[in-house]
């Protein structure tokens, strides 16, 4: 069974940073681009950014571009992303979604960040 | 780039039809996903590409494009089908992935 369990979402101040964790089985790691995709309580999904399969490319949305950094570790099965300079408007669940060409066919549950004085 | 244009809500009244749009701008040849998301859970890929339904999908979802907007089509709509639904576009221009604002389905 194909499974994405994400970690590391905290209550942090402005300006800090936190470094998320999603930890992936049931499928060959490294042959998958992954995403993060993040929602505001509330609201819309909004993509984070993206990772290529090897690792040899990423992508990020202007919103973060700068301050997020998405890396993956394939010995480990495990995809990451550093996020520095947090705002209030980074609060939100953040997805771990894996990318199959057709779509993301695999979401999972979610890590909370909250950014709050 | 691309923008993609939701309307927020839709209501249909159980066994109808509804029709969930999203526009697309500079749609050239892109490829539309939808997404279903229920309260409290995390988004499920419910139609991919050019209308291709997932196998776990009842047949009732049907997704169609015409020039500039696609359609995701329930059929016999049920409540269990109420739920948030999100069209979704990979744009290589900026290399950027595009979600819709989404669309509350409301079952009467």
């Amino acid at each position: 069974e194909v499974q994405l369990m994400e970690s590391g979402g905290d209550f942090v101040q402005p300006g800090g940073s936190l470094r998320l964790s999603c930890a992936a089985s049931g499928f060959t790691f490294s042959n998958y681009d992954m995403s993060w995709v993040r929602q505001a309580p509330g609201k819309g999904l909004e993509w984070v950014s993206a990772v290529g399969g090897s690792g040899g490319y990423t992508h990020y949305a202007d919103s973060v571009k700068g301050r997020v950094i998405v890396s993956r570790d394939n010995s480990k099965n495990t995809l990451y992303l550093q996020i520095n300079s947090l705002r209030a408007e980074d609060t939100a669940l953040y997805y771990c979604v894996k990318d199959s060409e057709v779509g993301f066919d695999c979401w999972g549950q979610g890590t909370l960040v909250t950014v709050s004085s | 780039s691309s923008v993609l244009t939701q309307p927020p809500s839709v209501s249909v009244a159980p066994g109808r039809t509804a029709d969930i749009t999203c526009e697309v701008s500079n749609v050239g040849t892109k490829s539309v996903h939808w997404y279903q998301q229920k309260p409290g859970q995390a988004p499920v890929l419910v139609m991919h590409y050019k209308s291709d339904r997932r196998s776990e999908i009842p047949e009732r979802f049907s997704g169609s494009n015409s020039g500039n907007t696609a359609t995701l089509t329930i059929s016999r709509v049920e409540a269990g089908d109420e739920a948030d639904y999100y069209c979704q576009v990979w744009d290589d221009s900026i290399k950027h992935i595009l979600f819709g604002g989404g669309t509350k389905l409301t079952v009467l």
